[in-house]
């Protein structure tokens, strides 16, 4: 079993959606967790980062962490054509220097 | 803005070459890493470094090296190129256990 499962998807959805993704993790050390963005063809770039449960908001996007579930949750409102691409959830636990875990990623399509 | 570059976008390599992967950030961090991507498989770690000349395997070094001479530098080399070694190859930096910055990625193909 992965320390961090995501699923692959593709997910497709209509724009003006509200888009759901979604990490489970096996290791309850995790305390820092990011939701990184990749458009094909180049490299991921951070969108959300946050250590503590409960909700973070930013523009569009809301990051969510219930860790008594160990689930994590990215909200994405209004998608846009834009917001197609792969979002991939990351995350580290305190004492694993800067070693950072990966999902495999949740590959978006968000239709016009 | 925190800013990675890779040497190279595309690659087209031999088997047997010996292939340098270069990889700058410009912020002064002490971590950097570099990443393989495949599809299904995910990000899996190959080599990072905390501090110039010092270097840590990953998850999947063998066929590899690095290098770190400058703080701001960090190569991978592929001694011997392979077609197994065909991939997405992403390098990114940190400072102290935070979040990692990446590059666009070098796509090298081995043929």
């Amino acid at each position: 079993q992965k320390e961090v499962e995501q699923d692959p998807g593709p997910l497709s959805v209509p724009e003006g959606a509200i888009v759901s993704l979604n990490c489970t993790y096996s290791n309850s050390a995790f305390q820092y967790f990011m939701w990184y963005r990749q458009y094909s063809r180049k490299g991921p770039e951070l969108l959300m980062y946050t250590y503590s449960s409960g909700n973070k908001e930013d523009g569009r996007f809301t990051a969510q962490v219930d860790k008594s579930s160990k689930y994590i949750s990215l909200f994405i409102r209004d998608s846009q054509p834009s917001d197609s691409a792969t979002y991939l959830c990351a995350m580290t636990a305190p004492g694993a220097g800067n070693m950072l875990t990966f999902g495999g990623g949740t590959r978006l399509m968000v239709k016009p | 803005d925190v800013k990675v570059t890779q040497s190279s976008r595309y690659l087209v390599k031999r088997t047997g070459e010996k292939v340098f992967l270069e990889c700058v950030q410009d912020m002064d961090h002490e971590n950097m890493f570099w990443y393989r991507q495949d599809p299904g498989l995910g990000l899996r770690l190959i080599y990072f470094s905390y501090d110039v000349k010092m270097k840590e395997k990953g998850d999947i070094p063998e066929g590899y090296s690095v290098s770190r001479e400058k703080k701001e530098r960090f190569s991978l080399i592929l001694e011997s190129a392979s077609t197994n070694q065909t991939s997405m190859y992403l390098c990114a930096s940190s400072h102290g256990a935070g979040t990692q910055y990446f590059g666009p990625g070098t796509r090298l193909l081995v043929l």
